[in-house]
């Protein structure tokens, strides 16, 4: 079973402030990388899937990489604003299973 | 627009009952998940299920059962409730070969 852990375990900033988190895990029998984001009261959504080394996913303000041989993934998020508020769950997939492991997350309250 | 639907946003059950959580998805999709969530935790899988009437263990399976008569529909069983097994209960699906997975919006059981 993959150790994953994920920090800060909590994050404040302002809104406007950028801000980036870390999620680690063990690079041996690395697949893929999913990164997820859950609002409260929601569903948690598929934010990123990466699975190569130096990979470099963009979705509007936020922006993640992957370092496979070291077991990390950053994700950022330029200009937070009160919306960004959320947990953000990663997730590795080891090679040949159907599941995933998931970080007990990084929760980020945006102040406006 | 994929859909995951779970039957009970919130359920309060006294300690002994047997629980039924349902969750039903209309994508297709040939894997659903069980998941727990619970404060300082990842989502911990519970049992998944990878075909109509094919299941396995995940990582929590002790006090649980499940059942998938049709392809739409995975429940989770709690056989015999107790207080430890108050928590916020997540189903997901995906497509095989796919680790993409799509959430309900969780269950959360108050056991008593």
């Amino acid at each position: 079973i993959l150790n994953v852990e994920q920090s800060p375990q909590s994050l404040h900033v302002q809104e406007g402030d950028s801000t980036n988190f870390t999620c680690s895990f063990p690079s041996s029998n690395f697949y893929a990388l999913h990164w997820y984001r859950w609002e409260t009261a929601k569903s948690p959504e598929a934010l990123f899937v990466m699975t190569l080394n130096g990979d470099e996913k963009k979705k509007g303000r936020i922006s993640a990489t992957l370092n496979t041989k070291e077991g990390y993934s950053y994700l950022y998020i330029k200009g937070s604003q009160p919306e960004d508020s959320a947990t953000y769950l990663c997730a590795p997939e080891e090679d040949s299973s159907y599941k995933l492991i998931f970080g007990s997350g990084t929760r980020l309250l945006v102040r406006p | 627009d994929v859909k995951v639907t779970q039957s009970s946003r919130y359920l309060v059950k006294r300690t002994g009952e047997k629980v039924f959580l349902e969750c039903v998805q209309d994508m297709d999709h040939e894997n659903m998940f069980w998941y727990r969530q619970d404060p300082g935790l990842g989502l911990r899988l519970i049992y998944f299920s990878y075909d109509v009437k094919m299941k396995e263990k995940g990582d929590i399976p002790e006090g649980y059962s499940v059942s998938r008569e049709k392809k739409e529909r995975f429940s989770l069983i709690l056989e015999s409730a107790s207080t430890n097994q108050t928590s916020m209960y997540l189903c997901a699906s995906s497509l095989a070969g796919d680790n993409e997975q799509f959430f309900g919006p969780g269950t959360r059981l108050t056991v008593l």
